[in-house]
């Protein structure tokens, strides 16, 4: 079975941009979270989709979006993207929203923002 | 505000050695508890989960949780020069996100 598939893998922009990112799920997962990793706050949520639906958000800025379409893809977007949007974005997937779902992370898109 | 932590590191243990790693979380909610291993450069992959008071064991990884405590634990036997990386505690309480600790980095020497 195919793991999370993140594209792309590295993207260089400048401030004042904006971005979109991509993640397809492991087939029959309906779950989708994404996180933003720093080397100095480490893992921060962000959003989670379930069934097209966002389940929960995390304390971003509203440049920050996402949505998941019906088969389950999802999309985060970075509006005016600023120095610090630098980071490594994870999705992550899993067959439902329960607490025992564990998440299943994709390799990770490497945004720096010059 | 949920939090969990976890000791940066780094531990040191010569190959071989058990290491223990150690988790504490803040909302007494908390339901699964979740360890991931990250390789530098790599992304977070499930090592294993827990869910009920106890131990629970696979190959040489042991999880324990202590819920009066709040507190997870990863023991890891027979340490290898492989295990070295950055290992992630998660928490996650129900109709909630997952929330990860920052890591504790693992060095194993041989």
């Amino acid at each position: 079975k195919a793991g999370v598939t993140q594209t792309p893998r590295y993207l260089i922009k400048t401030r004042g941009q904006q971005v979109t990112l991509s993640c397809s799920p492991i087939s029959g997962h309906r779950s989708v979270s994404w996180y933003q990793q720093t080397p100095g706050q480490g893992l921060q949520f962000l959003f989670e989709y379930f069934s097209e639906t966002q389940r929960n958000k995390g304390n971003f800025p509203g440049r920050f979006s996402g949505r998941q379409f019906s088969n389950s893809r999802s999309e985060m977007n970075v509006s005016t993207l600023e120095l610090g949007d630098s980071a490594l974005y994870l999705c992550a997937s899993s067959p439902a929203t329960g607490t025992n779902s564990p998440l299943h992370f994709g390799n990770g898109t490497r945004l720096t923002v010059t | 505000q949920k939090e969990v932590e976890q000791n940066s590191g780094p531990l040191s243990v010569p190959e071989g050695a058990i290491a223990s790693l150690n988790c504490t979380y803040s909302d007494r909610g908390s339901q699964s508890f979740f360890w991931y291993r990250q390789y530098s450069g790599k992304s977070p992959e499930l090592i294993m989960f827990i869910y009920s008071n106890g131990d629970k064991e696979d190959g040489r990884f042991t999880a324990q949780l202590n819920k009066a405590s709040q507190y997870v634990s990863l023991l890891i036997r027979d340490s290898q020069p492989s295990d070295s990386a950055t290992y992630l505690c998660a928490v996650k309480v129900e109709r909630t996100a997952l929330i990860f600790g920052k890591g504790t980095t693992l060095s194993v020497s041989s």
